[in-house]
């Protein structure tokens, strides 16, 4: 069974930098790419960029592009999402899913990781 | 960037009766779009990729038609547990998704 642990919620002030896990099971991480999803209250659903495990290749959505950086660690099977230069429209639940492409379906999805962004 | 626009935003349909989910593109897509469930609280789902493919596990009421800007997903014999917010996605130029339709017990 494919599953996607991610870590646990934050707050974080404004300006500060956030790290989020996603830890996967159940299938050979190298061969999906790893997506990131933001859900916020005001935008929906959101695309905000992908790892290729395989070679560490990333491509941002241009919206995010200058404050996330999205990582891979192929020994510990974990996909890692940071976003700097926090605002409070950054308040939001952060989603990791696997794509079989750069452009993709998703499936299945993270838990969701809740980012509070508040001073 | 593709905008993706779903309609009614929100729909209410009494439990046993079909349900039916449009959304359309700024612009073709071709067949490259997801069709996904989500529930308070929970991620998205994938029901429908490739307009009308279903994903693993999900069942036969489900389905997905259309093409190039126009798509649908029918939900033929509503289930209590089918009440929830359906977005679309296309895959096609970019990632974008729609801004849901919340399905309502009438």
């Amino acid at each position: 069974e494919v599953q996607l642990l991610q870590s646990g919620a934050e707050v974080k002030k404004p300006g500060a930098t956030v790290k989020i896990s996603c830890k996967v099971s159940g299938y050979n991480f190298t061969d999906y790419y790893m997506h990131w999803v933001q859900q916020a209250p005001a935008t929906g659903l959101e695309w905000m960029g992908l790892v290729d495990p395989q070679d560490d290749e990333t491509i941002y959505a241009e919206k995010f592009q200058g404050r996330v950086t999205i990582t891979a660690d192929t020994s510990t099977h974990t996909a890692y999402m940071e976003l700097s230069s926090l605002k409070s429209e950054d308040t939001a639940v952060y989603y990791c899913a696997p794509g079989l492409a750069t452009k993709s379906w998703f499936d299945p999805w993270g838990q969701g990781t809740l980012v509070t962004v508040s001073s | 960037e593709i905008v993706m626009t779903q309609s009614p935003a929100t729909l209410s349909v009494s439990p046993g009766e079909r349900a039916t989910l449009s959304c359309r593109a700024s612009q073709s897509v071709s067949s490259q779009l997801a069709w996904y469930q989500q529930k308070p609280g929970q991620a998205p789902r994938l029901l429908i990729y490739g307009a009308s493919f279903r994903a693993t596990g999900i069942p036969a009421r489900f389905s997905g038609s259309g093409s190039r800007t126009d798509f649908t997903l029918t939900i033929s014999s509503l289930q209590s547990e089918d009440f929830a917010v359906y977005y679309c996605q296309q895959y096609s130029n970019g990632l974008t998704f729609g801004g849901g339709t919340k399905l309502e017990i009438k």
